[in-house]
């Protein structure tokens, strides 16, 4: 049971264009959103969340938008750089504890 | 402050054997998870602990268990180790005061089962 999809397993982009990776979630009890990168043989690094109550949050090049109707949201990254190329997870929690669900992950390749 | 710290990095095992995976959480954290990473099914949650009680418990066989220390420090054990336990094994440490916080990882432990 995947509470949290990601339905694009691999994304490629120009360098200096915008990339958009999304994140769909069918528990509604979710309200707090992070998205995780991860470089091979590393542990997933925290890049940026979003809670319940705001519908976008914004850290330097990397934007999380929420859709609560939806249950939809997105990472963009703007401008995209050969080194944002790694593995893009986004996680949800809710208010039941300290579980989170991880989605399957997008791989992101920035051509250069 | 020194990051999350997992050892060891590799293991190599043979089917039946048993296997503990440590962690150490960033220092002031209580709360430890374990989360098992395979090819094409991202993070699948194990367990967490806070304060020395598993507090959260995900969809994994009795084979798996794991506790955790009056410092903070967890171990994750697999007993009867099955092909199929070949995996990335990572631990995230939080506060765990706060149902709205970030985990941060550890680098994970590499499992394979021969």
């Amino acid at each position: 049971d995947q509470q949290v999809k990601q339905n694009s397993p691999s994304l490629s982009v120009q360098e200096g264009r915008i990339s958009i990776l999304n994140c769909d979630y069918t528990n509604s009890m979710f309200d707090y959103f992070l998205w995780y990168k991860k470089y091979p043989a590393e542990g997933p690094t925290f890049l940026i969340s979003i809670s319940s109550i705001k519908d976008k949050n914004e850290d330097g090049r990397f934007t999380v938008f929420l859709n609560k109707s939806a249950k939809h949201l997105s990472l963009h990254i703007v401008p995209s750089q050969p080194g944002d190329s790694a593995v893009y997870f986004c996680a949800a929690s809710g208010n039941t504890g300290n579980q989170f669900y991880f989605g399957t992950g997008t791989s992101l390749t920035v051509i250069p | 402050k020194a990051g999350v710290t997992q050892t060891p990095r590799y293991l190599i095992k043979t089917r039946g054997q048993q296997v503990t995976l440590s962690c150490s959480p960033i220092s002031g954290h209580r709360s430890v998870s374990w989360y098992q990473q395979t090819p094409g099914q991202g993070l699948q949650f194990l367990f967490e602990y806070f304060s020395e009680t598993q507090r959260n418990k995900g969809n994994f066989p009795g084979r798996f268990s794991g506790r955790q220390f009056s410092n903070s420090r967890s171990e994750m054990n697999v007993s009867t180790l099955e092909l199929g336990d070949s995996a990335l094994y990572l631990c995230a440490s939080g506060s765990g005061t706060s149902v709205q916080e970030t985990q941060y990882f550890g680098p994970g432990t590499r499992l394979l089962v021969l």
